[in-house]
């Protein structure tokens, strides 16, 4: 069974240029998640989606974070412009179900973002 | 707000040896608790849940124990191995149980 899979794995840019990254979850999985992971830190949730709904996405930066998942499946994430305190890996998770603390979060790898 | 704390120095464990993490948390009473591995360049692995009416659990060579009076967990390796060295993430649903918060891991090196 394939994983979550996340491109880029890696992105280099300059502040103030937008950057997107792309999430394919577990075939099946109806609720996905987006988190953000600094140097030396846990994961935090920036947005949940059970299915095409966003239903928390209080953590988003809205200002300059937007996301979709049209059609339920993939999901992209963006940010423009971005700035110096951006730069940190950005994780896609995807469960089965209810989307409850208990419903098991499979993780991708994670894009890399460095803002210069 | 929720805080959770997770001994942010690495530990170092002698093969063979049981390792012990600690996840403290305060100003909450969890109903869950989780801990994942996350290996360098990887997302982070769900290996246990325990919730607030469960004492201990246990997977394999992992053991966790969950003390709702103290306020804290203990994850254990028993007959710990080098490929066990990894960051050890606690995580504990947050309030309203619509999502889980994550401490920030230790970071584990089992030494040959």
């Amino acid at each position: 069974e394939a994983g979550v899979v996340q491109s880029p794995r890696y992105k280099i840019i300059e502040k103030k240029q937008p950057v997107a990254f792309w999430c394919n979850p577990i075939s099946g999985h109806n609720t996905l998640y987006w988190y953000r992971q600094n140097l030396g830190q846990g994961p935090e949730l920036l947005i949940r989606y059970e299915n095409e709904e966003a239903v928390d996405d209080s953590q988003l930066p809205k200002d300059r974070f937007s996301a979709e998942r049209l059609k339920g499946v993939d999901s992209t994430l963006k940010i423009q412009p971005a700035e110096l305190g951006d730069s940190a890996v950005y994780l896609c998770a995807s469960s089965f179900s209810g989307g409850t603390v208990t419903d098991t979060q499979y993780f991708g790898p994670g894009t890399r973002l460095t803002v210069l | 707000s929720q805080k959770i704390e997770q001994n942010s120095e690495a530990l170092n464990i002698q093969e063979g040896k049981t390792a012990t993490l600690t996840c403290n948390y305060t100003n909450y009473s969890p109903a869950y608790l989780q801990w994942y591995r996350q290996d360098p360049g990887r997302g982070p692995v769900f290996l246990l849940l325990i919730r607030e009416n469960e004492k201990e659990k246990r997977k394999e060579r992992l053991k966790v124990t969950f003390d709702t009076t103290l306020k804290q967990s203990l994850f254990h390796i028993t007959a710990s191995q080098p490929a066990d060295s990894a960051t050890y993430l606690c995580a504990l649903d947050a309030w309203g149980g619509d999502k889980i918060i994550f401490g920030k891991g230790t970071r584990l090196h089992i030494l040959p």
